[in-house]
């Protein structure tokens, strides 16, 4: 299994222009989130999902959109990119069962918004 | 989330001593624990859960203890070594399966 893996693994933007950052998992989970993580601070929710066609916002949604097509992808969209959303990006599935939710993470995308 | 008083954002330890790295959280509802240990560059990797019903849960070289009356939380990491050096974030378990972290403790071990 290859995990949870995410692409681009850089990325340089202008203000305004708009990207997709890419999450996929291999392990059959149904719940994947994304989170980004600023300097001296926790991780912090943008977007979730607990199935396919199903999208909820998290703690700082605002700039952001996902969609959940299928059970392995879980595509993160900045629509018109802005300075504040530089940051690194992490994607994060689960099981999403009763028992443990053990999320794992990608590798992360370093982004930075000039 | 972690209040200030507990919470220490970094921890210098001799290798071979044992590691505390403290976490208070926020909701007394919470009910799932787990720390991380990320490496830099790298993402989050899963270390030890606990459960709401237990105070005290061991896994290879590490222990977390919960006291839900305070609603504290702590990992312990026995005979520290350099492959320790890391940033540690305790998360709770909010609503369903949403996390929330802490700000991270930066754990240096000292050769």
């Amino acid at each position: 299994n290859a995990g949870v893996t995410q692409t681009p693994k850089f990325q340089v933007l202008k203000t305004g222009q708009s990207m997709t950052l890419q999450c996929a998992q291999d392990m059959n989970h149904e719940y994947m989130s994304w989170y980004r993580q600023d300097p001296g601070m926790g991780l912090r929710l943008i977007h979730y999902s607990v199935g396919a066609g199903i999208t909820d916002q998290g703690e700082v949604p605002n700039g952001y959109n996902v969609s959940r097509s299928t059970t392995e992808d879980f595509p993160l969209r900045l629509l018109s990119a802005a300075p504040s959303q530089t940051s690194v990006y992490f994607c994060a599935s689960s099981y999403g069962t009763s028992g443990s939710n053990e999320q794992f993470f990608g590798p992360g995308t370093r982004l930075t918004v000039l | 989330g972690e209040s200030v008083g507990l919470h220490l954002p970094t921890l210098s330890v001799q290798e071979g001593d044992n590691s505390i790295i403290n976490c208070a959280y926020s909701n007394s509802a919470s009910d799932y624990f787990i720390w991380y240990k990320q490496e830099s560059g790298k993402g989050p990797q899963f270390i030890i859960d606990i459960r709401s019903n237990m105070d005290k849960r061991q896994g290879q070289r590490v222990t977390v203890l919960l006291n839900k009356t305070v609603k504290h939380l702590s990992l312990q990491i026995a005979a520290t070594q350099p492959g320790d050096s890391a940033v540690y974030f305790c998360a709770e378990n909010m609503d369903d399966y949403k996390l929330s972290f802490g700000a991270g403790t930066t754990v240096t071990v000292r050769a």
